[in-house]
């Protein structure tokens, strides 16, 4: 069975400041993908980063970036420079090779001007 | 490109009827997954089809069924209604079924089961 945690219930962070938001997950599964998803308060959710689990490199994508621990079975997303636009709730997930998606509850982040 | 729609988007309904909501992808993707949010399990997968057929189902009653017609739109339906149904249900879709391919969600459709 795999399952994704998120421990962080809700998070603040102030402008221009960096926090980090952390997941751990469980699968049995050697080869899988991760990905942090961001839904903002209209509902829409969108891809923030994804990581496959065979690559040892961490991805970046422009502010955001994953520190991957395959061993640990950790996978945090950093977020430098928090602007008002990251204000959203976050969700770590693992995509098995059954092509199923299994979310975490979600970290609800808030960024104070 | 118009993005993924779901319709309706606010449902109100009483427990033991039935319910369908309805999502239709983005133009030319043909994968449409459906997932039910709730604030104390997060995202939980419903199921998963592709060109008319279900690939993946998840862990849910057989009072959950979904359907995909040959323009890709999909359906869901929940019957006789309990009041753990009260949910957001968001919908999402890609190209094809596969990791490489990103999944595009919609707004979702708020259901709320009295």
């Amino acid at each position: 069975a795999q399952t994704v945690t998120q421990s962080q219930p809700e998070m603040s962070v102030q402008e221009a400041e960096t926090v980090t938001l952390s997941c751990t997950y469980d699968t049995s599964e050697s080869n899988y993908y991760l990905f942090w998803y961001k839904q903002p308060p209209s509902r829409q959710m969108i891809l923030v980063i994804r990581q496959e689990a065979y690559k040892q490199q961490n991805a970046t994508e422009n502010r955001f970036s994953v520190n991957f621990q395959k061993a640990a079975k950790s996978f945090s997303l950093k977020i430098s420079d928090s602007q008002l636009g990251d204000t959203a709730m976050y969700f770590c997930a693992l995509l098995n090779t059954g092509n199923q998606f299994y979310f975490g509850t979600g970290t609800s982040l808030t960024v104070i001007p | 490109k118009a993005g993924v729609t779901q319709t309706p988007r606010y449902l109100i309904k009483t427990r033991g009827q039935q319910v369908t909501l309805s999502c239709s992808p983005i133009s030319g993707h043909r994968s449409v997954s459906w997932y039910q949010q709730t604030p104390g399990q997060g995202l939980q997968f419903l199921f998963e089809y592709f060109s008319e057929t279900q690939r993946n189902k998840g862990n849910f009653p057989g009072r959950f069924s979904g359907r995909q017609f040959s323009n890709s739109r999909s359906e869901m339906n929940v019957s006789t209604l309990e009041l753990g149904d009260s949910a957001l249900y968001l919908c999402a879709s890609s190209l094809v079924p596969g990791v490489y391919y990103e999944q595009y969600f919609g707004p979702g459709t708020r259901l709320t089961v009295t």
